[in-house]
């Protein structure tokens, strides 16, 4: 599977949106791009995937560059529940997590 | 619930004992796969079920792993001879997609089982 990067960290306020970028330039044709987040002390929590078209759903936005070498994930709306380690993970069949970005969701 | 449940949430083992990790997978997915997660890491591919088929264990540390899913639905972790390098919190998930070949699908993680090994 191709490896990711992403920032190790980023504050955002809350109310405000959220936009966490991460790099996959090693990408193949049928590896998608996945988003998952792990609230403390929880398992990981499935948030949008995609593969080259922008994907919308209730929790966030995943937008895909043509290229498909990088993506960013919005929150559009972030609240201190939001806080969590954000992984961008690109996949054939298992998932390999790398470091993740911690996001921290101020009042 | 309805979701992936894992027992025991905590488990603490001297040094060479054996421990045994259960996962009890959403009902009917047909997918099922082990994690370890050290501490302030990400979690690391252990190895991953297809029903009752172990189609991919090249995560798994070292021969004193061992997994299995012998009807394709409830799997346990088992590891000998515990060292403390194996003190992790070891995640199941589970997804409905026959992977590999529907190489898409949600993967709905446990809690996970938090192992000490003193």
């Amino acid at each position: 599977d191709a490896k990711t990067t992403q920032p190790p960290s980023m504050d955002c306020a809350e109310g405000r949106a959220a936009n966490l970028p991460c790099n996959h330039s090693t990408i193949s044709g049928n590896e998608y791009v996945y988003w998952y987040r792990q609230i403390h002390s929880q398992g990981p929590q499935y948030i949008i995937h995609g593969l080259k078209n922008n994907e919308t759903n209730e929790m966030a936005s995943l937008i895909i560059t043509e290229d498909r070498k990088s993506s960013t994930l919005i929150l559009p709306h972030a609240t201190l529940r939001d806080t969590a380690v954000y992984y961008c993970i690109v996949r054939v069949v298992q998932l390999s997590f790398g470091a993740g970005t911690t996001v921290t969701v101020r009042a | 619930g309805a979701g992936v449940s894992q027992s025991p949430r905590y488990k603490v083992a001297k040094r060479g004992q054996d421990v045994a990790l259960r996962c009890d997978p959403i009902s009917g997915h047909v997918s099922l796969f082990w994690y370890q997660q050290a501490l302030g890491q990400g979690p690391e591919f252990l190895t991953y079920f297809q029903n009752e088929a172990q189609l991919d264990k090249s995560g798994l540390p070292s021969d004193r792993f061992f997994a299995e899913r012998p009807e394709g639905s409830v799997s346990t972790l088992k590891i000998q001879r515990t060292q403390q390098e194996d003190s992790a919190v070891y995640l199941c998930a589970s997804s409905f997609a026959r992977l590999g070949v529907q190489n898409t699908g949600e993967l709905f993680f446990g809690e996970g089982s938090r192992l000490t090994v003193l």
